[in-house]
């Protein structure tokens, strides 16, 4: 069974500190892997998607990793600030075989990040 | 702008009733979904569709209708079999389902939490 496991359940982080949030997955075959970021309320908003011959990538404060040989990815956060509350939710693609059909998503149970001044 | 409009945001519904929550985007998106969030748990899949007039059934479709006329709307019905319909529920769009692993990022709306009185 295709699963995402996150952790930790919840962070409290000081602004201006950083953090680093872990994903596991046993999703196969694997595709990709996505990190979003879900306001309160809100839906959740793509922040970096990595394919299997990716190993990092970066937007802006944010900074996703990949190691596909022990199937864990750790979403790294510099410099936070109070606008980084939210869930980040962790999201790995399987692949179809014959590439035409829907690919299955397998989403992790988010990561609740509260920044406090 | 485009986006992803869903309403109503917060809606409330007596046992029994069948209620429609309304997705419409205006990306130009082939690929549209539904999904349902509850506290502590991953996003799970009801139902997606990939053109018009044609839509398949997720990971926990039962209880649940939708129907695809246009590109640009997807509506889901909450029915009266759904027997614990109180949840967060998420509409996504992406450009195309195809391809390996569904490599497209998914552009979610603002969310409808529906609650069952």
């Amino acid at each position: 069974k295709n699963q995402v496991e996150q952790s930790p359940q919840s962070l409290i982080i000081l602004e201006g500190k950083n953090c680093t949030l872990q994903c596991n997955y046993t999703v196969s075959p694997f595709s990709n892997l996505r990190w979003y970021k879900q306001d309160t309320g809100r839906g959740p908003v793509s922040l970096t998607i990595m394919t299997f011959s990716e190993n990092t990538k970066s937007n802006g404060r944010y900074t996703a990793t990949l190691d596909a040989d022990t199937k864990q990815s750790s979403l790294h956060i510099t410099a936070s600030q109070l606008s980084d509350s939210a869930s980040y939710i962790c999201v790995v693609s399987a692949s179809n075989a014959g590439g035409t059909s829907y690919g299955k998503l397998t989403f992790g149970q988010g990561t609740i990040l509260t920044v406090h001044p | 702008d485009g986006g992803i409009t869903q309403s109503p945001k917060y809606l409330f519904r007596k046992e029994g009733q069948n209620v429609t929550l309304s997705c419409e985007q205006n990306l130009n998106h082939d690929a549209m979904y539904w999904y349902r969030q509850d506290p502590g748990q991953g996003l799970r899949l009801i139902y997606y569709s990939q053109i018009v007039n044609d839509f398949q059934k997720g990971d926990i479709a039962e209880g649940y209708s939708v129907s695809r006329e246009k590109k640009e709307s997807f509506p889901l019905t909450v029915t009266s079999a759904q027997k614990n319909p109180t949840a967060f529920y998420l509409c996504a769009s992406s450009p195309f389902s195809g391809g390996a692993g569904g490599a497209n990022v998914l552009t979610f709306g603002a969310g409808s939490r529906l609650t069952v009185l």
